[in-house]
C-alpha cells in the first residue's frame, strides 16, 4: 500500500501567518487522487482539497494546495482562528486509500 | 446535500461483531456515490475500512478484510459495516463517508461514532 507521510507533525503559528504542509508519498501518485482534510476535534473530517489543488465546496481561498507524483503541499495564506486543527492528506490512487499521520496547526 | 448518520451499539464485547448503519439523506444510495466506512482509534489517525456500490460491490482493506462485511439496503437507503471477532484493537470512532464515483476524495462524512470492545 502506498504510505504518507506528513511533516511537521506540529506547526506552532500565530494568526495571520502562514502554514506550509507537506504530504510525502512513498510511490508517485496521480495528482487527481490525493486530497486534504481538515479535523477539529470531536468533529469529523472535512474535505478541503480534492485532485491535489482544487478547493471544495464552501472552501475558502486562503487554501490551496499543489504537487505532483509524491510530493505535495497544503499553503493556508493567512490562518484565521478557526484553522488550527490537525490536517490530513489522502491518496485512492490505489488500493487501499491510505491517510496520513496527519499534521496538527496549533497556536504559538 | 447528502447527510450521513450513523447508528448503533456503543460497546461490544471482545470476540463478538461490531454492526453500525449508516443513514443516507438529501440522496439516494443508488447515486453515483460509493459508500465507505473510516475509522479513527482515540487519539490516532485514520484507517480506511472499506467501501460498497449499490450495485453490491465491495472492496475492503487487507487489513480487515477476513473480518469485514459492508452490504447495502436499498429500500431504507443505508449501508452497514459488520466486523467480526472484534478486540481492544478494534476501539474507534467509525465513520461513514462518500466518495463520488471516479473521485478519489471523501467529500461526505457522518459524525463518527464512539465503539468501544470492552468486557
Amino acid at each position: 500500500e502506498i504510505v504518507l507521510t506528513q511533516s511537521p507533525g506540529t506547526l506552532s503559528l500565530s494568526p495571520g501567518e502562514r502554514a506550509t504542509l507537506s504530504c510525502r508519498a512513498s510511490q508517485s501518485i496521480r495528482s487527481s487522487h490525493l486530497a486534504w482534510y481538515q479535523q477539529k476535534p470531536g468533529q469529523a473530517p472535512r474535505l478541503l482539497i480534492y485532485g491535489a489543488s482544487s478547493r471544495a465546496t464552501g472552501i475558502p481561498d486562503r487554501f490551496s494546495g499543489s504537487g505532483s507524483g509524491t510530493d505535495f503541499t497544503l499553503t493556508i495564506s493567512r490562518l484565521e482562528p478557526e484553522d488550527f486543527a490537525v490536517y490530513y492528506c489522502q491518496q485512492y490512487d490505489s488500493s487501499p486509500p491510505t491517510f496520513g499521520q496527519g499534521t496538527k496547526v496549533e497556536i504559538k | 446535500q447528502v447527510h450521513l448518520q450513523e447508528s448503533g451499539p456503543g460497546l461490544v464485547k471482545p470476540s463478538g461483531t461490531l454492526s453500525l448503519t449508516c443513514a443516507v439523506s438529501g440522496g439516494s444510495i443508488s447515486s453515483t456515490n460509493w459508500w465507505n466506512w473510516v475509522r479513527q482509534p482515540p487519539g490516532k489517525g485514520l484507517e480506511w475500512i472499506g467501501e460498497i456500490y449499490h450495485s453490491g460491490t465491495t472492496s475492503y482493506n487487507p487489513s480487515l478484510k477476513s473480518r469485514v462485511t459492508i452490504s447495502v439496503d436499498k429500500s431504507y437507503n443505508q449501508f452497514s459495516l459488520k466486523l467480526s471477532s472484534v478486540t481492544a484493537a478494534d476501539t474507534a470512532v467509525y465513520y461513514c463517508a462518500g466518495r463520488r464515483d471516479g473521485f478519489a476524495s471523501f467529500d461526505y462524512w457522518g459524525q463518527g461514532t464512539l465503539v468501544t470492545v470492552s468486557s
